[in-house]
């Protein structure tokens, strides 16, 4: 059983349509990283949230974290080709100290 | 960029023969990590490392081990390969520890016929 269900599974969208990736969870977590990865390559970190409710944006990219804070979304506005790739999201729960991963959402841009 | 290096990138081996996977940092980080992606898990951790000597075992460990002599080092060794051990394999570092940016590497694509 997967601690970080993350949903959809793939999401081929055309260039322009906006999306939302979500990572949810019956645990809670000190705090949630979102990733993105190439073929070929590793993760690499987008955002940490750690406060219940927060939201960070990265240009077009917009995290929240849950108030309860179980539970986590990615939007992106206006996806671009650019934004193709694998997204995951990592946590800890608050009374561990192994970092577990989602099992990603695959993202197509068309142009 | 973090300077970190896997090699090797690619491997193929038999079934029943013993691997060794190496993960260098140039980071000095005290913290590293092996984990393996397959299609539909993610990332899952195999084990890591808090310092020199210092290792413990993650969710996936069993059929793997690890060593770690040098701060820079992180070697991970499958004593005698199976099949089910087909994966990409992926070394992270980071300074302290859970909660904290992970640094990956490029990755080994590792095929076990």
């Amino acid at each position: 059983t997967q601690l970080l269900e993350q949903s959809p599974q793939f999401l081929s969208i055309q260039e322009g349509e906006n999306l939302t990736v979500y990572c949810n969870s019956s645990s809670v977590f000190s705090s949630l990283q979102w990733y993105r990865q190439e073929p070929g390559e590793g993760p690499v970190l987008l955002v940490t949230v750690v406060t219940g409710g927060e939201v960070k944006k990265l240009k077009r990219l917009t995290f929240q974290f849950g108030d309860a804070r179980k539970d986590s979304s990615l939007h992106i506005t206006a996806a671009q080709p650019g934004d193709t790739g694998l997204y995951l999201c990592a946590a800890a729960v608050t009374n561990d100290y192994k970092l577990s991963f989602g099992a990603g959402t695959t993202v197509t841009v068309r142009a | 960029d973090a300077g970190i290096t896997q090699s090797p990138r690619h491997k193929v081996t038999e079934t029943g023969t013993p691997v060794t996977l190496r993960c260098h940092q140039t980071e000095n980080h005290r913290y590293m990590y092996w984990y393996r992606q397959d299609p539909g898990h993610g990332l899952r951790l195999i084990h890591y490392s808090y310092g020199v000597k210092d290792t413990d075992k993650g969710e996936v460990s069993d059929g793997y081990s690890v060593s770690r002599s040098k701060t820079e080092d992180f070697l991970l060794t499958l004593e005698s390969a199976t099949s089910s051990q087909t994966s990409v394999y992926f070394c992270a570092i980071n300074q302290q520890g859970v909660g904290e940016k992970l640094f990956f590497g490029s990755g080994t694509q590792l095929s076990v016929l």
